[in-house]
This record gives C-alpha cells, sequence and structure tokens, in this order.
C-alpha cells in the first residue's frame, strides 16, 4: 500500500522560518515531489528530491532520507501570499511513475 | 514554462447528464497524461493515467464505464462524467508528463464540476 503523511495544519507569522514534515511509505520510491496549491487553483512545482540531502531554491529548500522514509520542506522569511496548501508526492517506480500524493498540509502566515 | 490549459474552466450540470473535460497540452507532446480529483480540503487523488493511443489505466475503486477517458492525441485528453450524480462534484485536474522528461508533471487549471 502507499501511506504518505503530513500534518493537515500548519501557523506562521511573516518573515519566520517554517519546516513541513512528510514521511511516507511507498511500494516505490523515485523521487519526491513538493507542490504548492492556492485554494481552488492547480498545484505548483516547488521542488524535486532524488537523493538524500538538501536542495535549496530560494527561500525554499527541501529535503529527503530516503532511508527513512522523510523528507520535509522549508519555507524562509515567510510571506503572507505563502498561506496555501502543500503537497508532498512520491513518484513511485510501479506501473507508468505515478505521483501518489500525501494528505497535504494547509499553512497561515499571520501578520 | 509549460502550459496545460483544460476547458471547462467550470461547469454545473444536472443529475443524469454527462460532462466532457478536455485537457490540453500547449507545449509540447504528452505521451502520458493524468487525471486527479480533488474534494474540498484534501489532497489530490489519481483517478486514471492516460496513454495515447491506449486504453487508460484506473486506478483502484474508480469505475472505468462512468469516468471515460479518451487520449486522441499526444496533445489531448478527454475525460467524460457520465450520468453524473451529486458525489461527483469535485475539482477535476489534469497534469501532463514531458516526452522524454525529465519526469515532472505540470498540472492544468482544474475544471470545477457541480453535480445539481
Amino acid at each position: 500500500g502507499q501511506n504518505i503523511d503530513q500534518p493537515t495544519e500548519m501557523t506562521a507569522t511573516e518573515g519566520a522560518i517554517v519546516q513541513i514534515n512528510c514521511t511516507y511509505q511507498t511500494s516505490g520510491f523515485n523521487g519526491l515531489f513538493w507542490y504548492q496549491q492556492h485554494a481552488g487553483e492547480a498545484p505548483t512545482f516547488l521542488s524535486y528530491n532524488v537523493l538524500d540531502g538538501l536542495e535549496e531554491k530560494g527561500r525554499f529548500s527541501s529535503f529527503l532520507s530516503r532511508s527513512k522514509g522523510y523528507s520535509y520542506l522549508l519555507l524562509k522569511e515567510l510571506q503572507m501570499k505563502d498561506s496555501a496548501s502543500y503537497l508532498c508526492a512520491v513518484e513511485t517506480n510501479t506501473g507508468f511513475q505515478k505521483l501518489v500524493f500525501g494528505t497535504g498540509t494547509r499553512l497561515l502566515v499571520s501578520p | 514554462g509549460a502550459v496545460v490549459s483544460q476547458h471547462p474552466s467550470w461547469v454545473i450540470c444536472k443529475s443524469g447528464t454527462s460532462v466532457k473535460i478536455e485537457c490540453r497540452s500547449l507545449d509540447f507532446q504528452a505521451t502520458t497524461m493524468f487525471w486527479y480529483r480533488q474534494f474540498p480540503k484534501q489532497s489530490l487523488m489519481l483517478m486514471a493515467t492516460s496513454n495515447e493511443g491506449s486504453k487508460a489505466t484506473y486506478e483502484q475503486g474508480v469505475e472505468k464505464d462512468k469516468f471515460l477517458i479518451n487520449h486522441a492525441s499526444l496533445t489531448l485528453s478527454t475525460l467524460t462524467v457520465t450520468s453524473a450524480h451529486p458525489e461527483d462534484s469535485s475539482f477535476y485536474i489534469c497534469s501532463v508528463q514531458k516526452r522524454g522528461g525529465p519526469y515532472e508533471q505540470y498540472f492544468g487549471p482544474g475544471t470545477r464540476l457541480t453535480v445539481t
């Protein structure tokens, strides 16, 4: 089976740093994506991790530990526009390399 | 970046009717397209994988006779919700995978379906 867990909701203040965790147990693993989704809109790509370690891209960084089945998304210098849902998705290697999405984390950034 | 379009962006239909949703890859040829469904405050659930020139692969629990998928060309896939019921009301999102990689899914803007 496929199991990808994230916290349901998180809150943080503008300018702060927040870490969103994702743990996974899947039947296959090729890599892990993080997407941002604003309400009523399609997800937009944030990051992709294949190897263990930290990938940094501006204010956003993503970390992966394959042995632990664990990833996190780190958001720095939070802005109000960062209020959104953040989706962790595992690229499985079963079938057509489909994505299995986690439950999603709703982040609310307050002034 | 890649552009994926969906049409319509929203639709209201009566129970028992059928609705067709189009997904177009505007920037590149897509060997594979994916159809997702998202209920309010929930994550995306993969419904089916659409492959050009062959039958779609449906996820467990998704009725293939109710959700008809046609991937007629490398740039167009359609999802038809047949005999729609209020419980089919949801946000339907397609994504495309670029032929030849790298593997990254580009998502369409979604279609909001409301069945009355």
